[in-house]
């Protein structure tokens, strides 16, 4: 079983949808939660870090974590079209800067 | 401000050869790693290196070498390339404040080995 599950999609969604996209873990470990955006033949890029259990919002995006079901996700309100990319969830433990757990990526769709 | 920079875009070897992956950050970063990424297998730590002078293995690091030339740079070797080192290589180098990390990455190497 791999420490971090994400399904790979792809998710098709109309522009204007609530996006939802999840990950599950094992490691009870981990403390920091991440979601990064990566754009086809790009590098991923930051979009949302979070400490422990709880919601963080950033305009469009929310993060939510829920560390008694090791369950985290992403939230996108009013889709649009350039948020179509592939969504990395990660994951770290307190220290642990030097390892990061990536899930494979969602890959997302927002249809105009 | 470039960020992080990677060369080359693409390359091609056939099993055997030997080459160096080049990764340069300008945002004077302490941290830098070295990724791969294969579908259906996420990102997967090759070797880092926390500081100037210091390096170390990560998730899978046989049949690469790594070389942090200063605080800028931090190359990934290939001594004798195999199809199974056929991938996207994403270099990284990471800001640490108020315990926060940000993780930047490059624009990957293309990488197919014949």
């Amino acid at each position: 079983q791999k420490e971090v599950e994400q399904d790979p999609g792809p998710l098709s969604v109309p522009e204007g949808a609530i996006v939802s996209l999840n990950c599950t873990y094992s490691n009870s470990a981990f403390q920091y939660f991440m979601w990064y955006r990566q754009y086809s033949r790009k590098g991923p890029e930051l979009l949302m870090y979070t400490y422990s259990s709880g919601n963080k919002e950033d305009g469009r995006f929310t993060a939510q974590v829920d560390k008694s079901s090791k369950y985290i996700s992403l939230f996108i309100r009013d889709s649009q079209p350039s948020d179509s990319a592939t969504y990395l969830c990660a994951m770290r433990y307190s220290g642990g800067y030097q390892k990061v757990t990536f899930g494979i990526g969602t890959k997302l769709q927002v249809i105009p | 401000n470039a960020g992080v920079t990677q060369t080359p875009k693409f390359q091609v070897l056939k099993t055997g050869q030997s080459m160096t992956l080049q990764c340069a950050q300008d945002m004077n970063h302490n941290s830098m790693y070295w990724y791969r990424q294969d579908p259906g297998m996420g990102l997967r730590l090759i070797y880092y290196s926390a500081s100037e002078g210091t390096t170390d293995k990560g998730e899978v690091p046989n049949g690469y070498n790594v070389s942090r030339l200063n605080k800028r740079e931090f190359s990934l070797r290939l001594e004798s390339a195999a199809p199974s080192q056929t991938s996207v290589y994403f270099c990284a180098s990471t800001q640490e404040v108020s315990n926060q990390e940000t993780q930047y990455f490059g624009p990957g190497t293309r990488l197919l080995v014949l």
